[in-house]
């Protein structure tokens, strides 16, 4: 256990909806990042926040957003969704800005589009 | 910009042989190397390091070396278990950016 709650689990919805998944980090880490990972593309960089502030953005689109609440907890919000989207996505977290380079992940919500 | 190129897959070795996993990779400057692993169902956790070239970082009995010199960090282990079924990522970051993956490396072992 990595310590990193992630919600839903499995999420499956239509095109052109809207989800928001959930990432609690491990207690006392103040970054979180977002990853997609998908069959065709790997593992891809979307985000990370640190202490309420975005520090970071990867190949986050542009029907894609993020914040990180008071309580460090951080929410990816995904809109207008394609077929495309489909994919696992991860939330990690770490206690500043990869001073180790150790990521600790979730167990990931799969988003399912159909 | 940087980036991370591992040996494509699937690998699929039986128990007890032996292991090799390339990564090579391309930045500037003087990036620092991983190995993460993510077993069925579950997240990536960190396998091992290496922050500095000629470092050995190790566990689990895997080993992985920094070469500079071929900008690589290839994965290994003597033998391999059962257990070891698993997606392996070859990973970097500068200046306590944000982690660069490569694609992936899915190993099976068949007993």
């Amino acid at each position: 256990d990595s310590g990193v709650t992630q919600t839903p689990k499995h999420l499956i919805t239509a095109t052109g909806q809207r989800v928001t998944l959930r990432c609690s980090p491990r207690s006392g880490d103040l970054s979180v990042y977002w990853y997609q990972q998908s069959l065709d593309q790997g593992l891809q960089f979307l985000i990370q926040y640190y202490n309420g502030e975005e520090r970071a953005k990867g190949n986050i689109l542009e029907r894609f957003s993020a914040q990180q609440f008071p309580d460090l907890h951080s929410e990816l919000n995904l809109s207008s969704l394609e077929l495309g989207d489909s994919a696992l996505y991860f939330c990690a977290s770490s206690v500043g800005f990869l001073d180790t380079g150790e990521l600790f992940f979730g167990e990931g919500s799969r988003l399912t589009v159909l | 910009g940087d980036s991370v190129t591992q040996m494509e897959g699937p690998v699929t070795l039986s128990e007890e042989a032996f292991l090799t996993i390339n990564c090579t990779y391309t930045a500037t400057g003087y990036p620092s190397l991983f190995w993460y692993v993510q077993y069925p169902g579950e997240g990536l956790q960190l396998l091992l390091k290496a922050t500095k070239a000629d470092d050995k970082g190790s566990n689990k009995g895997f080993e992985a070396t920094y070469r500079k010199e071929t900008t690589s960090f290839h994965l290994e282990k003597g033998s391999v278990q059962v257990s070891d079924s698993a997606v392996y990522f070859c990973a970097l970051t500068k200046g306590a950016q944000k982690l660069v993956f490569g694609q992936g490396t899915r190993l099976t072992i068949n007993p």
